[in-house]
């Protein structure tokens, strides 16, 4: 069964430090999607990618996120200089469409900013 | 806007019972998806169901069944002959067909069951 794959599943890094999670999407996917969920609290929305641009993002995702497709497989959050409230478990998710009757999350990559 | 509540933070079901988790939802959009997810200790995110809100019968997965009333704007998720192993966060979540395509989740319910 296709499905998303994150890493690393966990990294820890220095406040100010930049970090790059990684995610392979499934291959046929169109939609790509980044959520975040702190520790004990909901799953929140960072941003959407789609026919390699930004669709949409959210309030949290200020600038020093970005979000890259750089060679058509991978698909890459950055974060550029990680807050101690950064930490979270940060989660990789492609769809096939708008009315899909699916949506596939990774395994999740657990942030821990020290 | 999208929002989607889920009243009960904690549930405790002896194994093998039914166990229903509530979920309702607010949204003015015409068509929308609804999501079931399950999230175990070891927190990955799995999927569980969907219903779209154009769908006339309520959606079933093995022991996973949706009891999808869309005038009430509530899609509960029903696991029949529940095990241990189901005992993990559940989280409710919506997305419009239309315009972005993002998920909305609710605060979730943990779900244990006892043996």
């Amino acid at each position: 069964e296709p499905e998303v794959t994150q890493t690393p599943s966990h990294q820890v890094t220095q406040m100010g430090q930049e970090v790059i999670l990684r995610c392979v999407p499934i291959s046929n996917h169109l939609y790509f999607y980044w959520y975040r969920q702190i520790l004990g609290q909901k799953v929140e929305f960072l941003v959407s990618f789609y026919n390699n641009e930004i669709s949409e993002k959210s309030e949290i995702f200020d600038d020093q996120f970005s979000v890259e497709r750089p060679d058509g497989s991978n698909f890459t959050l950055k974060i550029r200089s990680t807050k101690l409230e950064d930490s979270a478990m940060y989660f990789c998710a492609s769809g096939a469409g708008r009315e899909a009757s699916e949506a596939f999350f990774g395994q999740g990559t657990r942030l821990t900013v020290v | 806007a999208q929002k989607i509540t889920q009243t009960q933070p904690g549930m405790f079901v002896q194994e093998k019972e039914a166990v229903t988790l509530d979920c309702t939802y607010d949204t003015s959009d015409p068509s929308y998806g609804l999501f079931w997810y399950k999230q175990p200790s070891s927190g990955e995110m799995i999927f569980l169901i969907y219903q779209g809100s154009y769908d006339q019968q309520n959606a079933t997965e093995g022991r996973y069944s949706l009891n999808f009333q869309k005038a009430r704007k509530s899609a509960n998720l029903v696991i029949s002959a529940s095990q241990l192993g189901d005992s993990a966060m559940y989280f409710c979540a919506m997305r419009a067909n239309f315009g972005n395509e993002k998920l909305t989740f609710g605060t979730g319910t943990r779900l244990t069951i006892i043996p």
